[in-house]
């Protein structure tokens, strides 16, 4: 089975910072890589797919990419709204994994 | 619009049994691959199980044996029957679609969950 990791865990940040969250892949993965936002008490939103590819409906902030084992999601201005959990995931095969998720929270 | 909703969680005793439905509407399950994730209290997400079109299953380890994903395309609804539950398979449930027709695999539409509590 394919193993996600993310750093960091968590992480404390200012409306209007640049915010950076690595995702990493036990093997390859190519471009199999999707990105989650979850607030409390909520279920998960897609916030982009296939590495890159942002949603329909998904702030233009929200970025990725990677490719192979390494990834990144990347939001250039962080909003108030953006305060959640980030789960980076793998479709390359099932069992279909999740990383640990990152928390973002307000400095 | 696509909706998922789900039911069927509750309060069950260890070994005990439930069977989950994930209905849907405004898209075909056996046209899409289904998915079940679960999320115990305070803990991440969890990948549980996956039904693709052509009926071809997939199970996490820790539920390999024990759960058991279905469905019903005359209802439009995915099933997750879950035998010799533990304490450890409390979470709250989601299920999900990964559209088959894409170039990618990702879940774009979730249920709002249901929860399991698994307990004496």
């Amino acid at each position: 089975d394919i193993q996600m990791t993310q750093s960091p865990s968590s992480l404390s940040a200012s409306v209007g910072d640049r915010v950076t969250i690595t995702c990493r892949a036990s093997q390859n993965i190519n471009n199999y890589l999707n990105w989650y936002q979850q607030k409390p008490g909520k279920a998960p939103k897609l916030l982009i797919y296939a590495a890159s590819s942002l949603h329909s409906g998904v702030p233009s902030t929200f970025s990725g990419s990677g490719s192979g084992t390494d990834f990144t999601l990347t939001i250039s201005s962080l909003q108030p709204e953006d305060f959640a959990t980030y789960y980076c995931q793998q479709s390359y095969s099932a069992p279909r994994t999740f990383g640990p998720g990152t928390k973002v929270e307000i400095k | 619009e696509v909706q998922l909703v789900e039911s069927g969680g509750g309060l069950v005793q260890p070994g005990g049994s439930l069977r989950l439905s994930c209905a849907a509407s405004g898209f075909a399950v056996s046209s899409n691959f289904m998915t079940w994730v679960r999320q115990a209290p305070g803990k991440g997400l969890e990948w549980v199980s996956l039904i693709y079109s052509h009926s071809t299953t997939y199970y996490a380890d820790s539920v390999r044996g024990r759960f058991s994903i279905s469905r019903d395309n005359s209802k439009n609804t995915v099933y997750l029957q879950m035998d010799s539950l533990r304490i450890e398979d409390s979470a709250v449930y989601y299920c999900a679609r990964e559209p088959a027709a894409a170039s990618a695999y990702y879940f774009d539409h979730w249920g709002q969950g249901t929860l399991v509590t698994v307990s004496s």
